[in-house]
């Protein structure tokens, strides 16, 4: 079993529309989850880190079930440029990251 | 501020030919790693150092692989002897610091393929 696992997608979403996507970790001692976004053929960048009690940035909020060993990304208000992959990741020691194969994301008009 | 660049952009070698990536992480980053991340899948942790302290070279698919840094600054990736299944995107990424408090900022990558 992979580490860090996520529905691939892709997930087609009506502009304006909501979604929502989950990834599950193996690793009960993991203590550091992010949500990156990389774009096709470019690089990752950090979308925002995962808090126990969840927290929201905007119109994505972040929430991470340590009981249930998973971590959600919800995004409000879907936007065109928000059309990405979201990669899930476990941060270990040394911060090295672990990445998820990432969910894709599609925003239509 | 610039941001970690990563030279050349794209490589395309022979098999069994050595070839040597670069990167120059955000000055004053103590924490370097470097991941791959092949075709249509995530990225995969190969090597990280931090400070003067010895790297640590857990994800290493193979003694073909080598990577040094200079004190704090340039690194390098070599791969030797390349085979077709070590084309992928090489990514380096730096930190202030190697704590997970530590925002990691990714290069452009290195696109690697192997003929």
């Amino acid at each position: 079993r992979k580490e860090v696992e996520q529905d691939p997608g892709p997930f087609n979403v009506p502009e304006g529309a909501t979604v929502a996507f989950n990834c599950t970790y193996s690793n009960s001692a993991s203590q550091s989850f992010f949500w990156y976004r990389q774009d096709c053929r470019k690089e990752p960048k950090l979308l925002m880190s995962v808090y126990s009690s969840g927290n929201e940035d905007g119109r994505f909020t972040a929430q991470l079930n340590r009981a249930s060993q998973y971590i959600s990304l919800l995004i409000r208000d879907s936007k065109l440029s928000d059309s990405a992959t979201y990669l899930c990741v476990r941060a270990a020691a040394g911060n090295k990251l672990t990445f998820g194969g990432g969910t894709r994301v599609l925003v239509k008009p | 501020g610039a941001g970690v660049s990563q030279s050349p952009s794209n490589k395309v070698t022979e098999k069994g030919k050595d070839v040597e990536l670069r990167c120059d992480p955000i000055s004053g980053h103590t924490a370097l790693y470097w991941y791959r991340q092949r075709l249509g899948q995530g990225l995969e942790f190969l090597i990280y150092f931090q400070g003067n302290s010895a790297p640590d070279k857990s994800g290493l698919p193979s003694d073909r692989f080598s990577a040094e840094r200079t004190g704090e600054s340039v690194s390098t990736l070599t791969i030797q002897r390349t085979q077709q299944e070590d084309s992928a995107v090489y990514l380096c990424a730096s930190s202030y610091r190697d704590s997970y408090t530590d925002t990691q900022y990714f290069g452009p990558g290195t696109r690697l393929t192997v003929l």
